[in-house]
């Protein structure tokens, strides 16, 4: 079975403040896939990143940047120097590969509140 | 512009009637899927296919009811016989079902129970 946890329900910061959202997983298969997406006040789930099991690479765009650890089973996102507009519940999902994974699993969210 | 389109955008359920929730896109997608959330909750799979006429069921399928008759559509039935069905509905596809594809989502329905 795989699972993904977000262990911070809600965090608020300051605007211009970093901001670092954590992603724990749980899965038995050496290949798999990891997944960021950010759900606005709008509803849309909007995706943000892919990682592969076989890449531990940390990527960065723009603000944003995400740091991959499988001695740690974690998947990390910054968002550096925050903004308002960056407000939004954040998930971490997990989808392994392989014949009839199917799935996507979710954490249940971290919800970001930027104060101006 | 291409995406995906869920409608109604807010849909409203009484006792015993089967709700249909549209999903409909134009990315030339095979896969699509349907999720529900709950508040505080993350995505759970309802049902998902792969290509037309062929789909399968989810963890939480009981009580829904799904047909994939086109490419570009996948529309879910709420059935009286889902006894808690007040959530947010969210439909997604991605080029194909291999686990390296994103999935990307459509607006969502949020349905409620009068």
């Amino acid at each position: 079975a795989q699972k993904v946890t977000q262990a911070q329900t809600e965090i608020s910061v300051v605007e211009k403040e970093d901001v670092t959202l954590d992603c724990v997983y749980e899965t038995r298969d050496t290949t798999y896939y990891l997944f960021w997406y950010k759900q606005p006040p709008s509803g849309e789930l909007v995706f943000l990143i892919r990682r592969n099991s076989f890449d531990e690479q940390n990527e960065i765009s723009g603000r944003y940047s995400w740091n991959f650890q499988k001695s740690t089973s974690s998947f990390n996102f910054t968002i550096t120097a925050s903004q308002v507009v960056d407000s939004a519940v954040y998930f971490c999902a997990l989808r392994q590969s392989g014949a009839g994974s199917y799935q996507l699993t979710f954490g249940k969210g971290t919800k970001l509140s930027v104060i101006p | 512009d291409g995406g995906i389109t869920q409608s109604p955008k807010y849909l409203f359920r009484k006792e015993g009637q089967n709700v249909t929730l549209s999903c409909e896109q134009n990315l030339n997608h095979d896969a699509m899927y349907w999720y529900r959330q709950d508040p505080g909750q993350g995505l759970r799979l309802i049902y998902y296919s792969q290509i037309v006429n062929d789909f399968q069921k989810g963890d939480i399928a009981e009580g829904y009811s799904v047909s994939r008759e086109k490419k570009e559509s996948f529309p879910l039935t709420v059935t009286s016989a889902q006894k808690n069905p007040t959530a947010f509905y969210l439909c997604a596809s991605s080029i194909s079902g291999q686990a390296v594809q994103p999935q990307h989502f459509g607006d969502g329905t949020r349905l409620s129970i009068l």
